[in-house]
């Protein structure tokens, strides 16, 4: 079975540039999330999407951050304009289904898109 | 928000012990995660708790006590492959996982 896909891999941008990043989550999954991992922290959620519906973006700085799912499958993330501390390692997950109890709710990460603002 | 500490760093001998603690605070607790994180690398699946006790699976247990907020990993018969950092992360009934900061676990021959 694919795991979840992320592209690029790495990006370098100037601060006040546009930056996109794309997922792709394993296949059968409802549920996205979006995760910033900072150096040296535990990843934290920016957005949750269940099929292509919001759950959950009280963490996302709405001002500069957007993303989307438009077809409940793949998902972009966009920062415009970027900042220096939006440095870190954008983190893709997906789950199978919300609401089903026990471990199927296991988040499976994809490698993630290391950014870095100059 | 959820407070999940774990300790930051540990270092271990090659075929030794090592438990890493975590305790949290939280309401509406679903669950706990355990995840391994290669430096560069996407956090992987290790282990889920959400009654208490222990779950084995090969070198690697998980314990959970509900009561106390604490939950350990136990890798058994380190290697080299294990040095990596583990990730605690707590489930609340919203189905969202708050992460510690993670514990670099060192290996050394």
């Amino acid at each position: 079975e694919a795991g979840v896909a992320q592209s690029p891999r790495y990006k370098i941008i100037e601060k006040r540039q546009s930056v996109a990043f794309w997922c792709n989550p394993i296949s059968g999954h409802a549920t996205l999330y979006w995760y910033q991992q900072i150096l040296g922290q535990g990843p934290k959620l920016l957005i949750q999407f269940q099929n292509n519906g919001v759950v959950d973006d009280s963490q996302l700085p709405k001002d500069r951050f957007s993303a989307e799912r438009l077809k409940g499958v793949d998902s972009t993330l966009k920062i415009q304009p970027a900042k220096l501390e939006d440095s870190a390692v954008y983190l893709c997950a997906s789950s199978f289904s919300r609401g089903v109890a026990g471990a199927g709710e296991t988040q499976y990460f994809g490698p993630g898109t290391r950014l870095l603002v100059l | 928000g959820q407070n999940i500490d774990q300790p930051t760093e540990m270092t271990a001998t090659e075929g030794a012990i090592v438990q890493i603690n975590c305790t949290y605070q939280t309401s509406g607790f679903n669950g706990l995660f355990w995840y391994q994180q290669h430096a560069g690398e996407a956090p992987t699946f290790l282990s889920y708790n959400v009654l208490d006790g222990l779950e084995e699976k090969g070198r690697f247990s998980s314990f959970l006590s509900r009561s106390k907020g604490y939950s350990y990993l136990l890798l058994k018969e380190l290697q080299m492959k294990d040095s990596a950092s583990y990730l605690c992360a707590v489930r609340t009934n919203d189905y969202k996982l708050s992460f510690g900061a993670g514990t670099t676990v060192t290996v050394r021959a």
